[in-house]
């Protein structure tokens, strides 16, 4: 998984509880995102990031936060969660230059539940 | 909205046989469409990928068709093999954005 790694790998939340999703990687990549998987939906984008503290929003951002204090870690956090939000979440990493940005390697995932 | 339409949403095929999985898209700024592969339990993972500028890219049993005036492309496996059994998503993205927009994707399951 191109030196990616997300944690936890399954957590179960109660609603209203705020959850934190952590991607790191190893590969020196500038650019990070994070998305949510579900059925009949493929993958939406929730957040990006394009550097240390540069971050925007996805498609899908409402209810999500984000933060990128070092270059090899991604956060994201759900401050309140909803059973909406029950899904299975991926970082994706992609390195600069030459189009390779467009070439995105994808963590192992985490899968969140909210009930 | 979906930017990018797949289909089908799933199907089977026999060893040996062809997949074809279709996509379209609307937004005439997309210039690099990826292919993804994803395993069960596993993270998404860039199989074969085409800008407009070609019709067609082969890797291996993969291939793209590109058909630009149509705005539509496909993913053919040939030889399709049970190892092949997987979603694949196609996606796209515009020139001097690297954010990605996916299709919905397609579960293929190859019989032996």
């Amino acid at each position: 998984d191109a030196g990616i790694t997300q944690s936890p790998r399954h957590k179960v939340t109660e609603t209203g509880t705020p959850v934190t999703l952590r991607c790191h990687q190893t590969e020196n990549h500038r650019y990070m995102y994070w998305y949510r998987q579900d059925p009949g939906h493929g993958l939406r984008l929730i957040h990006y990031s394009y550097g240390v503290k540069d971050t925007d929003k996805g498609e899908v951002s409402d209810g999500y936060s984000v933060s990128r204090s070092k270059t090899e870690d991604f956060l994201l956090t759900l401050e309140s969660a909803t059973s909406s939000q029950t899904s299975v979440y991926f970082c994706a990493i992609s390195e600069s230059g030459s189009g390779r940005q467009y070439e995105q390697y994808f963590g192992p995932g985490t899968r969140l539940t909210v009930t | 909205q979906q930017q990018v339409k797949q289909s089908p949403q799933s199907l089977i095929v026999q060893k040996g046989g062809i997949s074809i999985i279709n996509c379209a898209y609307e937004n005439t700024a997309f210039d690099y469409f990826p292919w993804y592969q994803q395993f069960p339990g596993k993270g998404p993972a860039l199989l074969i990928a085409i800008r407009p500028d070609v019709s067609e890219k082969k890797e291996g049993r993969f291939t793209i068709s590109f058909n630009k005036s149509a705005k539509q492309f496909s993913l053919h496996i040939m030889d399709s093999q049970p190892g092949d059994s997987a979603t694949y998503f196609c996606a796209a993205s515009k020139r001097g954005d690297y954010k990605l927009s996916f299709g919905a994707g397609t579960t293929v399951t190859v019989r032996a």
